[in-house]
């Protein structure tokens, strides 16, 4: 069953905007993950932030994660045409079993 | 970073052959891997996990009599899809883990192998 759910499920930006998704989830987590994946391609892991961190940076990336709304949001900062993807969310609850979001398809114009 | 290679990348079968997907991890040993189904514009569905030397688990509702899956070596799991039909066309990714504790790390994944039976 899914356990996250990004929202919004499409977003479409200027380049150089900044974007920002969300994701919600049901049940405890011991990490939560996300990962970008371009059309017809695996995925690319982003980010990880464990269950007891709030906040994580790399690069343009932002995390947050807020274990009380289960809930969290992936900003990035300056986007770039090749930033054009979809964006999943998935929460490990052990063992790296995975469950992955409905996605978000980000479209950056230039 | 680790690098997960997937092979065929694409095929095209006949409606009642089976195919054999191959999911390698070519830098590290993967004690774990992961089998997902990925329909167009939709998110990944995880069939299996697949242990080295045992038995895979199937998640609910994924048949495993037409989705075999063996983990012979701690490099390779293979996913066969036998008589396959035109329902099971998809895209499938595997995911592997590497040895470091549970839960711990990120997973590497495949770039995907599209089926498509006529």
């Amino acid at each position: 069953s899914q356990q996250g759910e990004e929202d919004p499920q499409a977003l479409s930006i200027q380049e150089g905007e900044n974007a920002t998704m969300n994701c919600s989830y049901k049940t405890s987590i011991n990490n939560l993950q996300w990962y970008r994946q371009n059309s017809g391609r695996g995925l690319v892991h982003l980010i990880l932030i464990r269950s007891n961190e709030r906040e994580k940076h790399s690069g343009r990336l932002r995390v947050t994660l807020d274990t009380s709304k289960k809930s969290s949001s992936l900003l990035i900062t300056a986007s770039r045409a090749a930033d054009t993807a979809s964006y999943f969310c998935a929460t490990d609850a052990g063992w790296s079993k995975l469950t992955f979001g409905k996605g978000i398809t980000l479209s950056v114009r230039p | 970073g680790a690098v997960v290679s997937q092979h065929p990348s694409w095929v095209i079968c006949k409606s009642g052959t089976s195919v054999k997907i191959e999911c390698r991890s070519l830098d590290f040993q993967a004690t774990t891997m992961f089998w997902y189904r990925q329909f167009p514009k939709q998110s990944l569905m995880l069939m299996a996990t697949s242990n080295e030397g045992s038995k895979a688990t199937y998640e609910q509702g994924v048949e495993k009599d037409k989705f075999l899956i063996n983990h012979a070596s701690l490099t390779l799991s293979t996913l066969t899809v036998t008589s396959a039909h035109p329902e099971d066309s998809s895209f499938y990714i595997c995911s592997a883990r590497g040895y470091g504790g549970a839960g711990t790390g990120e997973l590497f994944f495949g770039e995907g192998s599209r089926l498509t039976v006529l």
